[in-house]
């Protein structure tokens, strides 16, 4: 069935350094890839997504990188902020199709640290 | 974007009983499903609520423990029934907003004791 693998579970950054996340999916007719980021008791919040007709999306400080021939993207933040700590989600979706359903990966807790 | 209102927000139950969740959409959304998240953990689908036909449930689910309904575009539910303290874990309700767009509810934190 569809899977979403998601690197690594847990980093650990000093404030202002660059962090990345790492998302590869199973199912190739994917073609919407958002990321969620969670804080603490907190809903999952759109930060940044990206559908298949296009390789990179910029927005201030976060970027995604996709590459469909090798299936996975990528989360890129930088200038990290004590605001940017959460956990992150990559997901995967057949976007506009019939077949709309999320998967999730498992997550990337992320520390910013002063 | 929609803005889903989800209740009850934390609920403590008795085992043996059932919990149903409510989930209410400001404007019509075409799909809406059903998450959990056991703590510290990622978001698992129970199912995908149709309008107007039974819920698709995804492998491990079943609607005899999770029977769910979907009486019109802007409202869901979901039972959680007969519960046991494994069904201790916070319930989220997602609409699907036009072709792209994936909002979520605010969560229900479930404790069986």
């Amino acid at each position: 069935g569809e899977n979403v693998e998601q690197h690594p579970s847990t980093l650990s950054v000093q404030e202002g350094d660059s962090a990345v996340i790492k998302c590869t999916y199973s199912d190739s007719a994917s073609n919407y890839f958002p990321w969620y980021k969670q804080e603490l008791g907190k809903r999952p919040q759109l930060i940044i997504d990206i559908r298949s007709n296009v390789g990179e999306k910029k927005d201030q400080r976060i970027a995604v990188t996709l590459n469909k021939t090798a299936k996975h993207f990528s989360l890129h933040i930088t200038e990290t902020q004590p605001e940017d700590s959460a956990v992150y989600f990559c997901a995967a979706s057949r976007g506009s199709g019939g077949y709309n359903k999320l998967i999730f990966g498992a997550g990337t807790r992320l520390a910013v640290h002063p | 974007s929609a803005v889903i209102s989800q209740k009850p927000s934390r609920d403590i139950c008795q085992r043996g009983t059932s919990l149903t969740i409510q989930c209410q959409v400001d404007s019509q959304v075409t799909m809406m499903f059903w998450y959990r998240q056991q703590p510290g953990q990622s978001l698992t689908l129970i199912a995908t609520a149709n309008q107007g036909s039974e819920a698709t449930y995804e492998s491990g689910f079943v609607i005899d423990k999770f029977p769910i309904s979907r009486p019109n575009l802007t409202f869901s539910t979901l039972t959680v029934s007969n519960m046991s303290p494994e069904d201790s874990s916070i319930y989220l309700c997602s609409g699907k907003t036009g072709l792209y767009g994936y909002t979520f509810g605010s969560g229900t934190r479930l404790t069986v004791v």
